[in-house]
């Protein structure tokens, strides 16, 4: 069975300061990983996936993520955090043997970018 | 706005009634999908259309849940004789036919039931 872990329920840190947002997963061939971000009483807006390729992905509004193969993981990352940059962040996985309906999202990871 | 589009946004019902949320999603997009999410929680999934046909259902759909995508549209789901623990957001998202493809989603439709 596939899983994916946001270890962080919250993650805080200052407004122009670098931002991280882990995310851990397993599955049983290779992944195919996805993040969204949240608003209040929004839908999920795609920020950026893996599929394969380089491990550095870039993505929407500044994000990037980093896929380690060796660590099951794959971090969301921001250079210079935005008070706007603050929502509800989703890591998701799914592996390569099924179509999208597959993905198993993370509980969220609550992102506070504090002026 | 080309996104796609859940109506209606919010929902109160009495326990007991039915409820009907519908969805229409990006045109081009063939695949359609249905999740619930409960506060807390990252969304899960409920079924899954390749056009008009429903390929897939989660056990969480229960026997009171039906979608219906009858001409590979917009898309309804129906839950019938309400209870508490059907209050979530419903959200739908849709995308292409492409393996490596990522959804999009709608806005979702948030449902109490009283």
């Amino acid at each position: 069975a596939q899983s994916v872990a946001q270890p962080e329920d919250q993650v805080n840190v200052a407004e122009g300061n670098p931002l991280t947002v882990k995310c851990t997963y397993s599955v049983s061939g290779n992944p195919y990983l996805f993040w969204y971000v949240q608003y209040p009483n929004r839908g999920l807006q795609f920020l950026l996936k893996y599929i394969t390729g380089d491990n550095l992905v870039k993505g929407s509004y500044g994000f990037e993520a980093e896929f380690n193969k060796s660590q099951t993981s794959f971090h969301l990352k921001k250079p210079s955090a935005l008070v706007s940059d603050s929502a509800l962040y989703f890591c998701a996985v799914r592996d390569d043997s099924g179509g999208y309906q597959k993905v198993t999202f993370g509980t969220g990871t609550k992102l506070q970018v504090i002026p | 706005d080309t996104g796609v589009s859940q109506n209606p946004r919010h929902k109160i019902t009495k326990r007991g009634q039915n409820v009907t949320f519908r969805c229409d999603p990006i045109s081009e997009h063939n695949r359609l999908y249905w999740y619930r999410q409960t506060l807390g929680q990252g969304p899960e999934f409920l079924t899954y259309f390749q056009n008009e046909a429903q390929l897939e259902k989660s056990r969480l759909l229960s026997d009171r849940f039906s979608a219906e995508r009858p001409k590979g549209s917009f898309s309804t789901l129906e839950i019938q004789r309400t209870e508490q623990g059907d209050s979530a957001m419903y959200l739908c998202a849709s995308s292409f036919d492409r393996e490596d493809t990522e959804a999009f989603f709608g806005q979702g439709t948030r449902l109490t039931v009283v």
